[in-house]
């Protein structure tokens, strides 16, 4: 099994509207979880961190649930520069590698 | 530097050449990881530096990858006598240890073996 397991998509959304994303890991000793934004021929960037009390920044709202070990995404308000892949990544702690998901592809239509 | 700076950005091999791809990590990063990216795929693990220690390479396909940070700074990746399935991006990371914080990226080297 997968350490990290995500719908790969695509998500075809038209501007304006909010869409979320799904992850799951299969670790329960995983302590660090993230968001990664990819766009086409770049280097993943990070986006946002992942609190267990859910966090938000501006239009994102990152939520994750220890008990399902379940992560999630949700965009609200979608832009055309949201269009892009976005990758869920877990990590074991400090010095241990990052488990990445295979991402999930979205594109805003306007 | 400002960021992590790989080289070159592109490399074309021909199947059983030797490559080095080169990184550059950002000033005073501890931790230093290599991954592979194939299309359409997410990163997957290669290795894992702390200055100049190895601490993980349980990601390397083969023998035929080798990866070093004599200096604690700057790494090299080599992979010898390439073969197609070789063909991938390869991108490099760099985090101050101690912090949860998610790790910043190079740009990758594309490598197309033929």
């Amino acid at each position: 099994r997968k350490e990290v397991e995500q719908d790969p998509g695509p998500f075809n959304v038209p501007e304006g509207a909010t869409v979320a994303f799904n992850c799951t890991y299969s670790n329960s000793a995983s302590q660090s979880f993230f968001w990664y934004r990819q766009d086409c021929r770049k280097e993943p960037k990070l986006l946002m961190s992942v609190y267990s009390s859910g966090n938000e920044d501006g239009r994102f709202t990152a939520q994750l649930n220890r008990a399902s070990q379940y992560i999630s995404l949700l965009i609200r308000d979608s832009k055309l520069s949201d269009s892009a892949t976005y990758l869920c990544v877990v990590n074991r702690g400090v010095g241990n590698q990052f488990y990445f998901g295979t991402g999930t592809s979205l594109t805003v239509i306007p | 530097g400002a960021g992590v700076s790989q080289s070159p950005r592109y490399k074309v091999a021909k199947r059983g050449q030797d490559v080095a791809l080169r990184c550059d990590p950002i000033s005073g990063h501890v931790s230093l990881f290599w991954y592979q990216q194939a299309l359409g795929q997410g990163p997957e693990f290669l290795t894992y530096f702390q200055n100049e220690a190895q601490l993980d390479k349980s990601g390397l396909p083969s023998d035929r990858f080798f990866a070093e940070r004599p200096e604690g700074s700057v790494s090299t990746l080599k992979i010898q006598r390439t073969q197609q399935e070789d063909s991938a991006v390869y991108l490099c990371a760099s985090s101050q240890t101690g912090t949860f914080y998610g790790y910043t990226f190079g740009s990758g080297t594309r490598l197309t073996v033929v």
